[in-house]
């Protein structure tokens, strides 16, 4: 079966610093790979996804994530972070199998970012 | 409609009681996915839509919870005899895609409580 796993519950970081959340995933099989984001008091949206080709793929604010399949890992990264970005993060993965597919989606990380 | 729409956006109930979330996806959307997501969790996959064909129920917890969209758009699930361990956000979403792609647009979702 698919799992995802993000490593941390909770980053705080200060605006304008660089911030990475990790997420790793475990699947036999090809796989898709997202990041959605849940501002406060609002719905999931999709930040970026991975579904073939380049490695390193960008999203909407700035973010952008890599694909590495020897590690089976997604994380989401970005260079310079605004108060704006503060809500929780999740990985999502949908593992192509026979038995049909689901999106998986991992425990999420919190972001708070600090003035 | 421009985006997914949950209702009740909250809603309390006493142990046992039933109750009925109502989700309306975006207009045209084929497919249609409900989540329960706990609290400090990630969403958890409960039933998935294609048209009004329930196609994959497999996460659907016990057989107190039913899910319909009978014409193809608005979705209703039912929980009966409400349990403490119900209290969850759930979660609708919609894609136009007739096939899991992962890409899915999600309502704010509906908070219940159950004491």
């Amino acid at each position: 079966a698919q799992s995802v796993t993000q490593l941390d519950s909770q980053v705080p970081v200060f605006e304008e610093a660089p911030v990475e959340l990790r997420c790793n995933y475990s699947s036999s099989v090809s796989v898709y790979l997202f990041w959605y984001v849940q501002y406060p008091n609002q719905g999931l949206q999709l930040l970026l996804k991975y579904l073939s080709g380049s490695t390193l793929v960008k999203g909407i604010n700035g973010f952008e994530a890599e694909f590495n399949k020897s590690q089976t890992s997604f994380h989401l990264r970005k260079p310079s972070v605004h108060i704006s970005d503060t809500a929780e993060y999740f990985c999502a993965v949908i593992a192509f199998k026979a038995a049909g597919n689901k999106l998986t989606f991992g425990g999420g990380t919190r972001v708070l970012v600090k003035p | 409609g421009a985006g997914v729409s949950q209702s009740p956006r909250y809603k309390v109930a006493k142990r046992g009681q039933d109750v009925a979330l109502r989700c309306d996806p975006i207009s045209g959307h084929v497919s249609l996915f409900w989540y329960q997501q706990a609290l400090g969790q990630g969403p958890e996959f409960l039933t998935y839509f294609q048209n009004e064909a329930q196609l994959d129920k497999s996460g659907l917890p016990s057989d107190r919870f039913f899910a319909e969209r009978p014409e193809g758009s608005v979705s209703t699930l039912k929980i009966q005899r409400t349990q403490q361990e119900d209290s969850a956000v759930y979660l609708c979403a919609s894609s136009a895609q007739p096939r899991i792609t992962g890409e899915l647009f999600f309502g704010e979702g509906s908070r219940l409580t159950v004491l």
